[in-house]
């Protein structure tokens, strides 16, 4: 059974500061790092596919980084906004095949204006 | 990106009624098709996925059953529901590994 954390679990944040927030996942036999966004009454939304040690990717303030040999991830936020609250979801995938994503339980985020 | 269409968006059903959810794709054809889960206090927990038509597997054993009667068709079904199958449920698909999953709008499911 594979196991993917994310902590924390909460976390509230002043307008304007930066964040960031930790995913864990087993690092054999390791195929893909995904990172969504889901926002209440929204499906989830891709923000990045990540799948070499070491990768860095970049979608306006958020940012992620990846080591697969000790098996994490950290999303970062910029000068957070409150349209950034949302669950954010990281999930992990083995293999090579068409196998689905092991998802962690969400960083809950709350933006405060 | 993608269109996936779910219905219904939400659904309460009484324990032991039967259940059909159905997902249908917009877009390239042969997508690689999931079903995820979402249950009260706990993360998104895949279902089924199918990489063809025909083609299911299942990734843990449970009251439930997927079909892919056509390309971009994929529908979740009991004859029995329990309780437990109270959630909330995410048809989503891909086209390559390890590429974006794209996701469908949910159907909300309350077993009473």
């Amino acid at each position: 059974i594979l196991n993917v954390e994310q902590s924390p679990q909460s976390l509230h944040v002043q307008e304007g500061d930066s964040t960031n927030f930790t995913c864990s996942f087993p690092s054999s036999n390791f195929y893909a790092l995904h990172w969504y966004r889901w926002e209440t009454a929204k499906s989830p939304e891709a923000l990045f596919v990540m799948t070499l040690n070491g990768d860095e990717k970049k979608k306006g303030r958020i940012s992620a980084t990846l080591n697969t040999k000790e098996g994490y991830s950290y999303l970062y936020i910029k000068g957070s906004q409150p349209e950034d609250s949302a669950t954010y979801l990281c999930a992990f995938i083995t293999g090579g095949g068409a196998d689905g994503l092991t998802f962690g339980k969400g960083t809950h985020l709350i933006i405060q204006p | 990106s993608q269109t996936i269409h779910q219905w219904p968006a939400t659904l309460v059903q009484p324990v032991g009624s039967p259940l059909s959810l159905e997902c249908t794709v917009e877009g390239t054809s042969n997508p690689n098709l999931y079903w995820y889960r979402q249950a009260a206090g706990r993360g998104l927990q895949l279902l089924f996925y199918s990489v063809g038509i025909g083609q299911i597997s299942s990734e843990v054993p449970q009251n439930l059953s997927a079909s892919r009667p056509q390309d971009r068709q994929f529908i979740l079904s009991s004859k029995k529901l329990l309780l437990s199958d109270s959630g909330f449920y995410l048809c989503a698909c891909s086209y390559r590994a390890p590429d974006t999953q794209y996701f469908g709008p949910g159907t909300r499911l309350t077993v009473l």
